[in-house]
């Protein structure tokens, strides 16, 4: 079974409609993210989240909203979805630096499939 | 002007040959570089990270960094058409921080 998992994987909607993306993962890491990525503009953090009670902006937060539901649970949602919020959405998580768990190298990030998201 | 470039390509080059990705940066803070490659319709992967300069060889992979010129390059040798994919480049300060991303470049290999 995959480690990071998200639903949908494919979402087509319409102008001013919420939409809420769901990641899960069995990793065990405290920190999740939340990225797009558009054609030629790369990777872009979205918002991210150290742990339950920790969330913070990203780059380009503005229309979207996140929940950390629980250690192995970070929602993405847009409330009013506008057509240029039509991308590819990753979840991702790493590990702490000091769980113990991992080598030194602890920058490591673990991608989900992706949520294809058209807003029509 | 973005702390990564990345040129996004497309890179077409024929089975076997060498390829040449790169990334140039301008934070001077950035330690560890690192190079993730995505296949299509999946989420990036971790292929290789190097801590600060120097070379680091994985199989037909090379990484190397250039810090003094700010530049970092993924070498592919002997390239295989399953090599065919999106390289992105990151970058960090280490200490857990949040890497920063290139755009990305398409690589294609022929048969």
């Amino acid at each position: 079974d995959a480690d990071v998992t998200q639903t949908p994987r494919n979402r087509i909607t319409k102008t001013g409609k919420r939409i809420m993306l769901e990641c899960s993962q069995t990793k065990g890491h405290d920190r999740m993210y939340w990225y797009r990525q558009d054609p030629g503009l790369g990777l872009r953090l979205i918002y991210y989240s150290f742990d339950v009670k920790d969330i913070n902006k990203g780059e380009i937060s503005d229309g979207y909203s996140v929940s950390r539901q629980a250690q192995a649970k970070f929602s993405l949602s847009l409330e009013s979805a506008i057509p240029n919020q039509t991308a590819l959405y990753f979840c991702a998580t790493s590990d702490r630096g000091d769980s113990g768990r991992s080598a030194a190298f602890t920058d490591t990030q673990y991608f989900g499939p992706g949520t294809r998201l058209t807003v029509l | 002007q973005k702390e990564v470039e990345q040129d996004p390509g497309p890179l077409s080059v024929p089975e076997g040959a060498i390829v040449s990705l790169n990334c140039t940066y301008s934070n001077s803070a950035f330690q560890y570089f690192m190079w993730y490659r995505q296949y299509s319709r999946k989420g990036p992967e971790l292929l290789m990270y190097t801590y600060s300069s120097g070379n680091k060889e994985d199989g037909r992979f090379t990484a190397q960094v250039d810090k003094s010129s700010k530049y970092i390059s993924l070498f592919i040798r002997d390239s295989q058409p399953s090599d065919s994919a999106t390289y992105l480049c990151a970058m960090s300060k280490g200490g857990s921080y949040i890497p920063t991303f290139g755009r990305g470049t398409s690589l294609i290999v022929h048969p």
